[in-house]
């Protein structure tokens, strides 16, 4: 079936640092989003993207947090600075209107 | 605000069993209930998903059955298998263009042979 990649899988940084998660999506989807779950718990919403806007956020997308799909690339998560509390599993979604949601294996970031 | 509930947190069937999960949401707007199965290490995929308008929906051991009028719906899976064993979460939005799926706490089934 149709392939989300998350890129890294594991990113370990240092607190205050930048770190940037790249997705990229299946090719033809218009909607992208971004979903933060701990221990293997909630999918808990952060961001959802269309046409090159945030169509909505979630409390969690702190004012340290950013997307964006320059030229139709990656989508990606920035967070600047991070904090502790950002530890967690970030997956990557994409879909097509009103249709099935394909996600990433995720990426696991570590923060010391 | 759980928009969407999940229960049992855990579950532990033998194989060969039906096992039950149970979901319950409070936003009259959802429309659209998919499930999702999620092996530890890996994205959660969808596994079978129904509309409101339906009340049952069936794709070969994985049904799910509906109630509108309770806001409620489960997932049945029939004759177990240990490769069944993950976490399945239910999840639920509306109709009103591409919105954010808002999951459930999920249920970590766990099949015994």
């Amino acid at each position: 079936g149709p392939k989300v990649l998350q890129i890294p899988s594991h990113q370990i940084i240092d607190m205050g640092q930048m770190v940037t998660l790249n997705c990229d999506p299946v090719s033809n989807h218009l909607y992208f989003y971004w979903y933060k779950q701990i221990l293997g718990q909630q999918m808990e919403f952060l961001v959802n993207f269309y046409n090159g806007k945030v169509m909505e956020k979630s409390k969690l997308f702190k004012d340290q947090f950013s997307v964006e799909r320059p030229d139709g690339s990656y989508f990606t998560l920035k967070i600047q600075p991070t904090a502790l509390e950002d530890s967690a599993v970030y997956f990557c979604a994409s879909g097509t209107f009103q249709n099935t949601l394909y996600f990433g294996a995720g990426t696991r970031l570590s923060v010391l | 605000q759980q928009q969407v509930r999940q229960s049992p947190q855990s579950l532990t069937v033998w194989e060969g069993e039906t096992a039950i999960l149970n979901c319950s949401y409070e936003n009259s707007a959802f429309d659209y209930f998919p499930w999702y199965q999620q092996f530890p290490g890996e994205g959660p995929a969808l596994l079978i998903a129904i509309r409101s308008v339906s009340d049952k929906k069936e794709d070969g051991r994985f049904t799910i059955f509906f109630n509108k009028r309770e806001k409620k719906l489960s997932l049945h899976i029939t004759d177990s298998q240990p490769g069944d064993s993950a976490t399945y979460f239910c999840a639920a939005h509306s109709n009103y263009g591409n919105e954010k799926i808002t999951f459930g706490a999920g249920t970590k089934l766990t099949i015994k042979p």
